[in-house]
């Protein structure tokens, strides 16, 4: 997974504070796909994006949470005003283009306290 | 969103036996993944199947797509403490949910020496 960088690895946050989690996708992929496990629960699918743009945001809660994928720098998932239940762990994958594999990173484990 | 189940959700055996987990759902995919994920560290893409029927074989692991591209299996021969992991199916539609991966739960596979 050396690949996908993801950071910070831990994240522990206060009910109400913001959440900025970082991916770097691999070298040469321009698409990026953000996922959360939640414990028992599989991977479920976020948000999808390539360089300055949105393509797919269907699994991203409609409030407090912002992704986005800047021309250069990594692609940022940003929660607002967090509480509990956002507690998870989030992972972003990258690929080479749509039809090609997502590859993953080692995930950012968020607590909230 | 489709559901992919996965079964057996636990598998504990002794290192040289076999096993066969299984990925079904009642929706037709595009492509199916599997993926092996262990503890504190994302998912590692094993491979990706396209084709009804389709067999891939990776070393002592066998996986094979459903004719209908509805389920697949994972055999692995002669398991290894090695193999220990989460083993994940995730399927792609892109007719309905287009790039996102669609993940089952998991098959959690413990080999004892």
């Amino acid at each position: 997974n050396a690949g996908v960088m993801q950071n910070p690895r831990h994240l522990v946050r206060r009910r109400g504070q913001e959440a900025r989690l970082r991916c770097s996708p691999m070298k040469g992929h321009s698409h990026v796909y953000w996922y959360r496990q939640l414990p028992e629960e599989g991977l479920k699918f976020m948000v999808y994006l390539q360089k300055e743009n949105i393509i797919d945001e269907s699994g991203m809660p409609k409030e407090r949470f912002s992704a986005e994928f800047p021309k250069e720098g990594p692609s940022i998932l940003r929660i607002q005003q967090v509480v509990r239940g956002d507690s998870a762990a989030y992972f972003c994958a990258s690929s080479s283009s749509g039809d090609q594999p997502q590859h993953f990173g080692d995930g950012t484990r968020l607590s909230i306290l | 969103t489709q559901l992919l189940e996965q079964s057996p959700q636990f598998l504990s055996i002794q290192e040289g036996e076999n096993l066969t987990v299984y990925c079904n759902s009642s929706s037709v995919f595009s492509s199916l993944q599997w993926y092996r994920q262990e503890p504190g560290e994302g998912p590692v893409l094993l491979v990706t199947v396209v084709t009804g029927g389709e067999v891939k074989k990776l070393k002592r692991l066998t996986f094979q797509f459903g004719d209908a591209r509805k389920d697949s299996s994972l055999h692995i021969t002669a398991a290894q403490p090695g193999d220990t992991g989460l083993y994940l199916c995730a399927g792609e539609d892109l007719a309905n949910s287009g790039y996102a991966l669609n993940f089952g739960k998991g098959t959690s596979l413990l080999v004892t020496p």
